[in-house]
């Protein structure tokens, strides 16, 4: 079983361009979360679903957007990049609230 | 406001030599807290979930206790391969995803 993998590993944007990150998960955990990590910082969530059809914000949504059509992917899209979203983005899935997460291998995105 | 703080930042240990992270918070209603993790490049790695007061959960040489403010990890006779950065993080009441994490502790394990 692969766990939760995240797609691509590295990217590099131009402000301005839209790009999607992938997360697809095999464990049939309804719950999916996309976290950013930057220094100094703890992880902050972005987005999460608690299962397929929904989704809702967390404390930083501003820029991105989510769908989750199906249990296994949950994909992080952004709409016009900026400089301030170069960051790494981690993919993470729990069975339910109280137990913890699983993380994929994150995503380092450049904006420049 | 939700707050969790790690100390120390960093930390750098003799092979053998014994420690504890810490972890304290002042959050609003308390659910649970979870440590981590972190290897340099990859995801945070889920190492135990605390849920009470007076809990203790144990996992090779590491150990996770909790009191009503703080939460302590203590690493016994660490080796190398326990670098890494010790992430905690707060499940809080209200709701699913009020999660905050810490910054973490980086620490060094020397042979």
């Amino acid at each position: 079983n692969a766990g939760v993998t995240q797609t691509p590993k590295f990217q590099v944007l131009k402000t301005g361009q839209s790009m999607t990150l992938q997360c697809a998960q095999d464990m049939n955990h309804e719950y999916m979360s996309w976290y950013r990590q930057d220094p100094g910082m703890g992880l902050r969530l972005i987005h999460y679903s608690v299962g397929a059809g929904i989704t809702d914000q967390g404390e930083v949504p501003n820029g991105y957007n989510v769908s989750r059509s199906t249990t296994e992917d949950f994909p992080l899209r952004l709409l016009s990049a900026a400089p301030s979203q170069t960051s790494v983005y981690f993919c993470a899935v729990s069975p339910s609230t109280n137990y913890g997460y699983t993380f994929g291998s994150g995503t380092r995105l450049t904006v420049v | 406001e939700d707050q969790v703080t790690q100390s120390p930042e960093a930390l750098r240990l003799q092979e053998g030599e014994s420690s504890s992270l810490n972890c304290s918070y002042t959050v609003s209603g308390l659910r649970g807290l979870f440590w981590y993790r972190q290897d340099p490049g990859k995801g945070p790695e889920f190492l135990f979930t605390l849920y009470s007061a007076g809990e203790e959960k144990e996992k090779e040489r590491l150990k996770a206790t909790l009191t009503k403010k703080e939460s302590f990890l203590h690493i016994t006779a660490p080796k190398p391969e326990d670098s890494a950065t010790y992430l905690c993080a707060v499940l809080l009441s209200g709701g699913y995803q009020k999660v905050t994490f810490g910054i973490g502790t980086k620490l060094q394990v020397i042979p």
